[in-house]
């Protein structure tokens, strides 16, 4: 079974603080995923990336910035946390598609981030 | 602009009784359709996914149908469970090569006993 993990389940930070959340998959997936759902509005993409070192920005990347040094491990960091960033953040992983291909995505349990 | 829509917004049926959820979209060029559960405060778990030249794709008791000309994807749920109360997210993914995807606001589903 494919597994993403990331690094916490709850966290509460404080504004201004830097916070880095981390996201690990155990398939060899080339493309990662950073995701956040609020109420209302579904999941937004964040940031993505489909190679080490490469990333792309998603629909709402203000505020963001990420890193992906080692293909099983896409961070998200906050640089400067506010309190409109507190949400459930999603990471997710797929398989780069050949030929027409699924590319499912399988995502973690999620970090529920408060920022006060 | 992409565009996935799910209706309804929420809905409440009895345990044992089947109902039908609505995705829309307008997300194109179209690659491929997925539906997801996602239970409260964890991740969406896929159910189905769909090709555009795949009608319909059963997983259990869901069974998802897709009409590509109309842009249109129903989840039928058969004789529903407690366990099916959840949120369940439509999302519709153009042919990009790192899969980036629309993803509706989700259905929740209550299944009361």
């Amino acid at each position: 079974d494919v597994k993403v993990t990331q690094s916490s389940r709850y966290l509460v930070k404080r504004t201004g603080e830097k916070v880095f959340l981390e996201c690990v998959q155990d398939m060899d997936h080339e493309n990662m995923f950073w995701y956040r759902q609020d109420p209302g509005l579904g999941l937004r993409l964040i940031y993505f990336s489909y190679d080490v070192k490469m990333k792309e920005k998603g629909d709402i990347p203000e505020g963001y910035s990420v890193s992906r040094e080692k293909k099983e491990r896409f961070s998200l960091i906050l640089e400067s946390a506010s309190t409109n960033q507190t949400s459930m953040y999603l990471c997710a992983s797929s398989p780069r598609p050949s030929g027409g291909g699924y590319n499912e995505q399988f995502f973690g349990p999620g970090t529920r981030l408060t920022v006060l | 602009k992409n565009q996935v829509e799910q209706s309804p917004q929420s809905l409440i049926i009895l345990e044992g009784k089947n109902c039908t959820l609505q995705c829309n979209y307008t997300v194109s060029p179209f690659s491929n359709l997925r539906w997801y559960k996602q239970d409260t405060g964890r991740g969406p778990v896929s159910l189905t996914i769909m090709t555009f030249s795949e009608n319909t794709k059963s997983n259990g008791r869901y069974t998802a149908t897709l009409d590509a000309d109309t842009k249109q994807s129903s989840l039928h749920i058969t004789a529903s469970q407690l366990s099916d109360s959840a949120s369940y997210i439509c999302v519709v993914t153009g042919g990009t090569n790192a899969g980036k995807s629309t993803f509706g606001d989700g259905t929740t589903l209550t299944v009361k006993p």
